[in-house]
């Protein structure tokens, strides 16, 4: 089973400044299958990112991702009130598909 | 519109069993994979099970093994997971979700609370 962390647990930013989240994988994820989730209070996850670092249909430019092999990251460029939340990265190249434990990002 | 509506969610006692629920609307249910993934509370996401559209394939976290069964039944667009010798350790809100691999589409998710 890969092993997904995601550093730092908690991000404490301010809108208009620039979000960096790291995935890390045990072990390398097959042909860049990875994708990212956006999760508030009470709602079910939001696909924003798959294949590393393909837009979901409506997800803002601000949000992109990138890396290869067992590092990733999700950038968000410059942040907006509705975008402080819990993020996921999940690897779905190997059975099981597995998460990572989030990253909060506060305000 | 696509939409999943899940449902059966209930506080059972240790070694009980439920039956959860996924109404699918909006979309050609028989077309897709479907998955269950659950979230404890305050905890992050896993991926519990998937089903092949025809249901002739299934995928089991190791954890859920031998306990649950996920089936569906493509002419009334339903996703079920039928849950046996539940534990405190399953308490979660179960959430369905269309595709195999990554989700665009989930649904609202019920909560299993297994507890005495």
């Amino acid at each position: 089973e890969i092993v997904l962390t995601q550093s730092p647990g908690t991000l404490s930013l301010s809108p208009g400044e620039r979000a960096t989240l790291s995935c890390r994988a045990s072990q390398s994820v097959r042909s860049s299958y990875l994708a990212w989730y956006q999760q508030k209070p009470g709602q079910a996850p939001r696909l924003l990112i798959y294949g590393v670092s393909s837009g979901a249909t409506g997800t803002p430019d601000r949000f992109s991702g990138g890396g290869s092999g067992t590092d990733f990251t999700l950038t968000i460029s410059r942040l907006e009130p509705e975008d402080f939340a819990v993020y996921y990265c999940q690897q779905y190249g190997s059975s099981p598909y597995t998460f990572g434990q989030g990253t909060k990002l506060e305000i | 519109e696509v939409q999943l509506v899940d449902s059966g969610g209930d506080l059972v006692q240790p070694g009980g069993s439920l039956t959860l629920s996924c109404a699918a609307s909006g979309f050609t249910f028989s077309a897709y994979w479907m998955t269950w993934v659950r979230q404890a509370p305050g905890k992050g996401l896993e991926w519990v099970a998937n089903i092949k559209q025809d249901g002739s394939e299934k995928y089991y976290v190791d954890s859920v093994k031998g306990r649950f069964t996920i089936s569906r039944d493509n002419g009334k667009n339903s996703l079920y997971l039928q849950m046996n010798s539940l534990r405190a350790e399953d308490t979660a809100v179960y959430y369905c979700a269309r595709g195999p691999l990554y989700h665009v589409y989930w649904g609202q998710g019920t909560l299993v609370t297994v507890s005495s």
